[in-house]
């Protein structure tokens, strides 16, 4: 069965940039119509919807990180990725990502979750 | 953004009892709601789409109701695998957002 599985750096210093990667297995990212997306969680608190990306490229991203946030896909990889840019300790949280079908309207299937650490 | 509130923030139950959780959406969101459980240290895990489907191999005894503002997750019967946090997420208009949680624990 399709598995989600995040990868990236634990622990970053304030001002730099956050890259994680999500790899699909057991499946084609192309195949279906999915929306790719990231969703965070500091510790202790509640979930916060990052952002999605469709395998066309088309994105949507939170306002409220928009100015920072990238969300691509590569397909040849089975990957879709994010980049955060200028990270501070407000960051820190596990960091999910996750699929949405089109035909259901929310996230079937998600990744077991990475922890990100900002830290100077 | 369209913000979502959760009642109560937290409730204490035992196995067998029914539970009943609120959401509501500071506008409307005709049907599109999800449910999420977490279990601790676990990821979220999808119960309900579109305010009423049961996701796939998702127990019978969790159902979903609502529309408009005001959502409602019921467990018919409480189970031990059942005590975690609950969460809905609007899925109507990007950003979308969660609501803050709602902790099920044991009486």
């Amino acid at each position: 069965q399709v598995q989600l599985q995040e990868s990236g750096p634990g622990l970053l210093r304030p001002s730099q940039t956050l890259s994680l990667t999500c790899t699909v297995s057991g499946g084609s990212i192309s195949r279906g119509s999915y929306f790719w997306s990231w969703v965070r969680q500091p510790a202790g608190k509640g979930l916060e919807w990052i952002g999605r990306v469709f395998i066309s490229g088309d994105t949507n991203y939170n306002p409220s990180l928009k100015s920072r946030l990238t969300m691509s896909v590569d397909t040849s990889k089975n990957q879709f990725s994010l980049q955060l840019t200028s990270v501070t300790a407000a960051d820190t949280a596990v960091y999910y990502c996750a699929r949405e079908s089109v035909a259901v309207a929310g996230l079937d299937l998600w990744g077991q979750g990475t922890l990100v650490t900002v830290s100077s | 953004d369209i913000q979502m509130t959760q009642s109560p923030s937290s409730v204490s139950a035992s196995v067998g009892d029914r539970v009943t959780i609120t959401c509501r959406a500071s506008q409307g969101i005709t049907t599109w709601l999800s449910w999420y459980q977490q279990r601790p240290g676990k990821a979220p895990k999808l119960l309900i789409y579109e305010a009423s489907n049961l996701q796939s191999g998702v127990p019978s005894r969790f159902s979903g109701s609502g529309s408009g503002t005001d959502f409602t997750l019921t467990i018919s019967s409480l189970q031990p695998e059942d005590f975690a946090t609950y969460y809905c997420q609007q899925a109507d208009s990007s950003p979308f957002t969660f609501g803050p949680g709602t902790r099920v624990d044991m009486k």
